[in-house]
Formats: structure tokens, sequence, C-alpha cells
């Protein structure tokens, strides 16, 4: 089985400029969660969604980050204009949400994002 | 304000020791408290999880303690080896579709 995939795994860009991360959850999960993890702040949530809807989208820095799950299968988190500071890994996670249950949270490999 | 409190930073044992980890919490409507491994270039993944209405959980070398008055939960690793040389963060989360929340995370080091 396929577990959650992110892409690109790593990325170098410029200050100023434009990333956009991607991720596909496992089949059948239907909540995805966006996280970044840092030496100084840890593991932070960021935005995470329920059947394709954002439920908390609190943990987003600023208005630079925005993130979309257009399809139960597809998700993006764009950073716009980025920044040095906003140098990270950042994960994306999937679970079943079902019957008033929560199952665990499967963790993608992550994108190491350097902004120079 | 940090709602998952965990130490140490960073943990040396010995091959065969028992290597612990703490971690606590403020919100008492935390309802399920798991650990996670990471090691380097990896996401972190599931090692074990407690519910408040057990004291402790024990799948093979490792052990949660959990101590709802005290608000606190540990982990224990038995016979600690040089394979279990990661970072382990303990999390917690309210019932329902919420997220996790994360401690700062324990980078272990067991050396032969």
């Amino acid at each position: 089985d396929a577990g959650v995939i992110q892409s690109p795994r790593h990325e170098v860009t410029e200050m100023g400029q434009e990333v956009t991360l991607r991720c596909k959850p496992i089949s059948g999960h239907n909540s995805l969660f966006w996280y970044r993890q840092t030496m100084m702040r840890g593991l932070e949530l960021l935005i995470y969604f329920n059947n394709n809807v954002p439920i908390d989208d609190s943990g987003m820095p600023e208005d630079r980050f925005s993130a979309k799950m257009p399809n139960a299968s597809f998700s993006t988190l764009k950073i716009q204009p980025s920044e040095p500071r906003d140098s990270a890994v950042y994960f994306c996670a999937s679970s079943l949400y079902a019957g008033g249950r929560s199952y665990e949270q499967y963790f993608g490999p992550g994108t190491r994002l350097t902004v120079t | 304000q940090q709602q998952v409190k965990q130490s140490p930073q960073s943990l040396i044992v010995q091959k065969g020791g028992i290597s612990i980890i703490n971690c606590a919490y403020e919100n008492t409507a935390f309802d399920y408290f798991p650990w996670y491994q990471q090691f380097p270039g990896k996401g972190p993944a599931l090692l074990i999880a407690i519910r408040p209405d057990v004291s402790e959980k024990k799948e093979g070398r490792f052990t949660i303690s959990f101590n709802k008055s005290a608000k606190q939960f540990s982990l224990h690793i038995m016979d600690s080896q040089p394979g279990d040389s990661a970072t382990y963060f303990c999390a917690a989360k309210r019932s329902g579709n919420t997220p996790l929340v994360f401690g700062k995370g324990t980078r272990l080091s067991v050396i032969a």
C-alpha cells in the first residue's frame, strides 16, 4: 500500500519566489493535515482539512501561505512570496475520521524547503 | 503557550539500558496520547498510544505510563538498542476530528 506521498522531497528557491508543495493522502482517508517542522519550534500544525474542507487554518503563519484541497486525493500548500524564515521541513499527514472516531495519522516523508 | 511539554531534549543511553522520556500536558480535554518515532529524513511514525482510561500500555520493549491526576505520561524503552536511536515525540489530541499537538521532541542516542 502506498503511504502519504509528498513532492518534491527537496526544494531550494530564492527569496520572493513562489513555492508549491504537493501531497497525496492515503486512499480512503478523509482528513489531511499540513505540519511544519523546525529546530526552534518543533512540529507545528499549519492547517487541516476534513472531506476536502478546511477546518482550522489558524496555524498558517501569514497571508503568504495558502492551502487547497480540490479533491480527496490531492492537496497543495503554496508560499508566495517565499522568505528565508520559511525554510523548514513540511509534512503532510492523513487519517480516517468516521463514526465519531479519529484514527491514526500517517505522515508523509516531508518536503525540505530551503529559501535563500 | 506550549500545550505539551517534553523532556529531556536529548538523551544518551547505553545499549541494554532503559530510556525514559517524559511529557506533561495542561488541557484536560485531551483524551489520546501517542508517541511518534522519527528517523532522519523520514516522517514521524506512530510507535504506541494510550487513552486515559488505562495507566499503562506495553508493546514489546515500549511502554507508556500515564498519570491522569498529574497530567503526565512517559515512554519507557526497555533493553534499548542502537537501532532505537531516533527522535521521539509525544503528542496529545482532543476527541473528534482534531489535530495532534506535539511536544518538542527528544533526540535519543543509544551507544554500544
